[in-house]
């Protein structure tokens, strides 16, 4: 596709549950990021994938979040036994990753309501 | 730790200039970008500073000073389709990582 892909657009789930939220990047973006945004709020760093290098995932709220990159491409963003904190729009973004390359491209974002 | 400081709001009137300040600390910094998000939309891209100095956009222009770690954002001849929220965000480490700013939310009045 042209665009950063979220899927699902939107998801609601109950409290315990676990839920998983995928992003299809640009083709040939190297980069790959993950951003949490509560309602009126600022977009918090959750997960970084540039390459083969080891993820950064030092903005990951707990233990109950995960996320991996399949072969350089699709990402999905796991978390476990969900809380109501956990509500929010998750988005994702790519970029080519290149040194100076520093457009990053996002999807439309994943609504997750928690009940 | 990286962070990033802007004003939560901003109002301004339709034609008018405003000036969105940020001011970061962070380590390994590359450069500053801006995005702009509508509500219910996703942020995208403005402008970017690698350099010291004023980038100009059309519109909408953004200015960088590594020694004062401080940008900012301004946009001259306001529209009204220009209300949004607008971010600030860090270009740090070796492979581009990205850290926003808590946003600046712009309203533009008749």
């Amino acid at each position: 596709g042209a665009g950063v892909s979220q899927s699902p657009s939107n998801k609601v789930t109950e409290k315990g549950k676990d839920v998983e939220l995928r992003c299809d990047p640009i083709s040939g973006h190297t980069a790959l990021y993950w951003y949490r945004q509560s309602l009126g709020q600022g977009l918090e760093f959750l997960i970084y994938f540039q390459g083969n290098s080891a993820p950064d995932k030092s903005g990951l709220p707990s233990d109950r979040f995960s996320a991996e990159r399949t072969g350089g491409s699709v990402s999905t963003l796991t978390i476990q036994r969900t809380q109501q904190e956990d509500s929010a729009v998750y988005l994702c973004a790519s970029s080519p990753g290149g040194t100076g390359d520093v457009e990053a491209f996002f999807g439309q974002g994943t609504r997750l309501t928690v009940v | 730790g990286q962070s990033l400081e802007q004003p939560s709001e901003v109002t301004a009137v339709e034609g008018a200039i405003v000036q969105i300040n940020c001011t970061y600390q962070t380590s390994g910094f590359y450069g500053l970008s801006w995005y702009q998000q509508h509500d219910g939309g996703a942020p995208t891209f403005l402008s970017y500073n690698g350099l010291d100095g004023l980038e100009e956009t059309g519109r909408f222009s953004s200015f960088l000073s590594r020694s004062d770690s401080y940008g900012y954002l301004l946009l001259q001849e306001l529209q009204m389709k220009d209300s949004a929220s607008y971010f600030c965000a860090a270009i740090s480490g070796g492979y581009n990582k990205l850290i926003f700013g808590a946003g600046t939310r712009l309203a533009v009045h008749p």
